[in-house]
């Protein structure tokens, strides 16, 4: 079973409006890790946004918050006014496990285009 | 601004030919991976380190791959034989063991093995 699910192979937007990329998430074990990273054309991988499935709170990183619903599994990354410099590749990815062990695995990626 | 940086950025290579991409992890950081990016597989998780000791390979083909690290300022990823089914972007990122919770990854090496 796949462990990351990202449903949305493509997605557009709007210039300035908000926008929700999917990810729901497979495991048991109840320590685990969830991340999205952001793959410009440029080809890097760049971190945003941690959420630890041990936190009380939504993780959020100036327009990046992470709408984390532990019971539905799932891992949403809300871009709030998105500018066009956001189109490019979004993918979420998880880490199980305590801090001794780190092996994360990545879903297949939504592509965002944002539109003037 | 302290970033992971890779060599070669482009490889072109022949069928069966010895490929080695190398990687300066982040001055200061104790782990490393090594990802393979391909548009079939996505993002794979070829090899983890951690204080230069290899903690999981088991998602590299132990046939022809292999990835060391000779010291704390090099990671090294080697293919030999190369065949065209390893073209891909290969990514080496590199963190703190203490904070689990973010990778950074250098530019990555496009190969393509003809």
């Amino acid at each position: 079973a796949q462990k990351i699910t990202q449903t949305q192979p493509g997605m557009f937007v709007q210039e300035k409006e908000a926008v929700t990329l999917d990810c729901t998430y497979d495991t048991s074990d109840p320590s685990y890790g969830l991340f999205w990273y952001k793959q410009p054309s440029s080809g890097e991988m760049i971190f945003l946004i941690y959420q630890g499935s041990y936190d009380q709170q939504n993780a959020t990183e100036g327009r990046y918050s992470l709408n984390f619903q532990k019971a539905r599994k799932s891992a949403n990354l809300v871009i709030s006014a998105s500018q066009l410099g956001d189109s490019a590749m979004y993918f979420c990815a998880m880490r199980e496990g305590s801090g001794g062990s780190y092996i994360p695995t990545f879903g297949r990626g939504t592509s965002l285009i944002v539109h003037p | 601004d302290a970033r992971v940086t890779q060599t070669p950025r482009d490889k072109v290579t022949e069928m069966g030919q010895e490929v080695t991409m190398r990687c300066q992890p982040i001055l200061g950081h104790n782990t490393v991976f090594w990802y393979r990016q391909t548009m079939m597989q996505g993002l794979e998780l070829l090899a983890y380190f951690r204080n230069r000791a290899p903690l999981d390979d088991s998602g590299m083909p132990k046939d022809r791959f292999s990835a060391e690290m000779p010291d704390a300022t090099l990671a090294t990823l080697k293919i030999q034989p190369s065949e065209p089914r390893d073209s891909a972007v290969y990514f080496c990122a590199s963190g703190l063991s203490l904070n689990y919770n973010e990778q950074f990854f250098g530019p990555g090496t496009r190969l393509t093995v003809l």
